[in-house]
């Protein structure tokens, strides 16, 4: 397709499971953004990927959490021994490159993750 | 990091009115994006500004940026009940070690009763 397509789009673990979220941004999408927003809140940065460069993950609440960007092109969010408060809405967004060239950022639909 | 203050926190407007959102920066910012989200969905992109006194529409929708690039509006125009949502202002940091990463205000949510 020609947006962000994220899956699940919904999703219900268990308190202790892991549970892995994917992304695949628009073709020739060079930064992809992981994103979370919890019921009410606003949304927090978890961590962004740019080319061939490190990812910033200064936005990853815990060790639980970590993302892996394969080739380039698809994400995996995956958070290991998942916890209550970890239910929210994770969006993923992608843009041609970086913002300070002009560049428009797309969000998908987001996956909605309820641990119970 | 960018730190960016929205106001109103909430609106509720009758339909046809005009209304505006403003998007306040602790720093200067060098760009500046506008988003609607409705419950349950992803975030659809409105418009992005980069230039002091930059001013962009669409459709009955026109953003602004001032020209000390410290605060965004969004103005709205005989609202209608589509524009129901949540508005978000994001901004990118552009420097230190948070480069490129975007960073939002907290959101407007937007009633338009018919």
């Amino acid at each position: 397709g020609a947006g962000v397509s994220q899956s699940p789009s919904n999703k219900v673990t268990e308190k202790g499971k892991d549970v892995e979220l994917r992304c695949d941004p628009i073709s020739g999408h060079t930064a992809l953004y992981w994103y979370r927003q919890s019921l009410g809140q606003g949304l927090e940065f978890l961590i962004y990927f740019q080319g061939n460069s490190a990812p910033d993950k200064s936005g990853l609440p815990s060790d639980r959490f970590s993302a892996e960007r394969t080739g380039g092109s698809v994400s995996t969010l995956t958070i290991q021994r998942t916890q209550q408060e970890d239910s929210a809405v994770y969006l993923c967004a992608s843009s041609l490159g970086q913002f300070l060239s002009g560049n428009t950022i797309y969000f998908g639909e987001g996956s909605w993750l309820t641990v119970v | 990091s960018q730190e960016l203050e929205q106001s109103p926190q909430s609106l509720i407007v009758q339909e046809g009115k005009n209304l505006t959102i403003n998007c306040t920066s602790s720093k200067t910012l060098y760009g500046l994006y506008w988003y609607k989200q409705k419950y349950g969905e992803g975030l659809i992109f409105l418009m992005m500004l980069q230039k002091g006194g930059e001013e962009k529409s669409h459709e009955k929708i026109t953003a602004k940026l001032d020209e000390k690039k410290q605060q965004s509006s969004l103005h709205i125009t005989a609202s209608q009940p589509s524009h129901a949502g949540i508005y978000l202002c994001g901004a990118v940091n552009a420097g230190g070690t948070s480069y490129g990463k975007l960073t939002f205000g907290q959101g407007t949510i937007l009633t338009v009763h018919p």
